[in-house]
């Protein structure tokens, strides 16, 4: 079945730093691909998304780049700040009869120190 | 903006008893989805729900499990004799046709 993989966690940085945090994965078809955010207490929002390959999803100074030749969606940022800290999640999704079913990795704890 | 919200924010259950979790979905998104999180652990799909009906289920999502929408604005997930490992954050969310979902913050579910 569908699949995704994470870089493991903890990921602790000074702010400023370079982010890359990898994600692979493994899917039939063509997913959408997704970068989802969760902050201490909330609940999981979207970051960014790719719908098809070479896309490139960005906001907030975060980018990833579908890649379909090594099945990646890395996700980068060029100076990270405090604010950042939290637990990110990769996800592919399917459509099915216009519901999306979302395949999670197992999310990446970002800890950004001043 | 618009957004997904979960009552309770924390359930405390004793095993066995039935435990029903509520959701507010955005009032103009079709599709509508649970999850949960155990902890330590990867988010989860459970089921999605269109047009009154459950559109796929996971393998988690056995006869203890069942999803209502009971009127034009909630939508309920209900497990009917809790388990220890029904211990999770449940999360809800809601979707237009072929957009990205919008979670709400979860509910914490403690089965004792």
């Amino acid at each position: 079945g569908d699949s995704v993989t994470q870089m493991e966690g903890p990921v602790t940085l000074s702010e400023e730093a370079f982010l890359t945090i990898n994600c692979t994965y493994t899917a039939t078809g063509y997913p959408s691909l997704f970068w989802y955010v969760q902050y201490p207490g909330e609940g999981l929002q979207l970051l960014l998304k790719a719908t098809k390959a070479d896309d490139k999803g960005s906001n907030k100074g975060f980018e990833a780049t579908y890649r379909k030749e090594t099945t990646s969606f890395h996700l980068e940022k060029g100076s990270v700040q405090v604010s950042d800290s939290a637990v990110y999640f990769c996800a592919l999704g399917g459509i099915i009869q216009g519901a999306q079913k979302l395949v999670f990795g197992q999310g990446t704890r970002l800890t950004i120190n001043p | 903006e618009p957004e997904v919200t979960q009552t309770p924010s924390h359930q405390v259950t004793q095993m066995g008893q039935e435990v029903i979790l509520r959701c507010v979905p955005i009032s103009n998104h079709l599709y509508f989805y649970w999850y949960r999180q155990i902890l330590g652990q990867k988010v989860e799909f459970l089921v999605s729900f269109y047009n009154n009906e459950i559109s796929e289920k996971s393998e988690i999502f056995d006869d203890q499990f069942s999803v209502e929408r009971p009127d034009g604005s909630n939508f309920t997930l209900k497990i009917r004799s809790t388990k220890l490992e029904d211990s999770a954050m449940y999360f809800c969310a809601s979707s237009d046709q072929e957009q990205p979902q919008h979670f709400g913050d979860g509910t914490r579910l403690s089965i004792l």
